[in-house]
């Protein structure tokens, strides 16, 4: 069964960084790509970034650049993401989700709630 | 980058009647290899987004043929022939055509 099997829920503070993992269970993992999503309580979905974990680099939305950190290790199917520098307004749940190069995103993960509070 | 803009951002329909959702993109989505890289999703409330439509108008497995997508360039539209209860959610277009990915802003589909 194909699934996407992200982290647990994280409470961070401002200015702290924050870490998602995403493995991939019974899903060719190395020739898909892998983006982050994310989702402000009460609002839309918004593309952070992706890897194709054969090819190693990921590529950024232009508003997390510099903040964000994309990887992959394809030794243990994983896929992180990393976000530094949080504020309150990255308080949201982060989806994981494969597709074939940039195309169709056919499986996410269940979503990691991060809170940003002081 | 490619904005993606929605038509309505809310909708109620009764059960057994149609819906349809609009979704026009700043810029064409037809590539160069002949496709065009024009998505729908669904997010039912508490989960995330399910894949409904890929490249426009074929439905993604184990997606009833209720659902049917259409358009080309940068107009696309997605019909719910018949709307059932369990249709309920938000419904998203996203273009892949040019990176960063971009999503329409929602469409909430709620029944009478």
């Amino acid at each position: 069964q194909v699934q996407l099997v992200q982290s647990g829920a994280e409470v961070k503070k401002p200015g702290s960084s924050v870490k998602v993992s995403c493995k991939a269970s019974g899903v060719s993992f190395s020739n898909y790509t892998i983006s982050w999503v994310r989702q402000a309580p009460g609002q839309g979905l918004e593309w952070m970034g992706g890897i194709i974990p054969i090819f190693g680099s990921a590529n950024y939305a232009q508003k997390f650049q510099g903040r964000v950190t994309i990887t992959a290790d394809e030794s243990t199917t994983t896929g992180y993401m990393e976000l530094s520098g949080l504020r309150s307004e990255d308080t949201a749940m982060y989806y994981c989700a494969r597709s074939l190069f940039w195309k169709a995103m056919d499986v996410w993960g269940q979503g990691t709630t991060v809170t940003v509070s002081s | 980058e490619i904005v993606m803009t929605q038509t309505p951002l809310s909708l109620s329909v009764t059960p057994g009647q149609p819906a349809s959702i609009s979704c026009k993109s700043s810029q064409s989505l037809l590539h160069s290899d002949g496709k065009t890289y024009l998505y729908w999703y669904l997010q039912k409330p508490g989960q995330p987004p399910q894949l409904l439509i890929y490249e426009v108008s074929n439905r993604f497995s184990g997606v009833p043929d209720r659902f049917s997508g259409s358009g080309s360039g940068t107009d696309f539209t997605l019909k719910v022939s018949r709307v059932e209860a369990e249709d309920v959610g938000v419904y998203y277009c996203m273009q892949s055509i040019q990176l960063p990915i971009t999503f329409g802003q929602g469409t909430r589909l709620e029944i009478k």
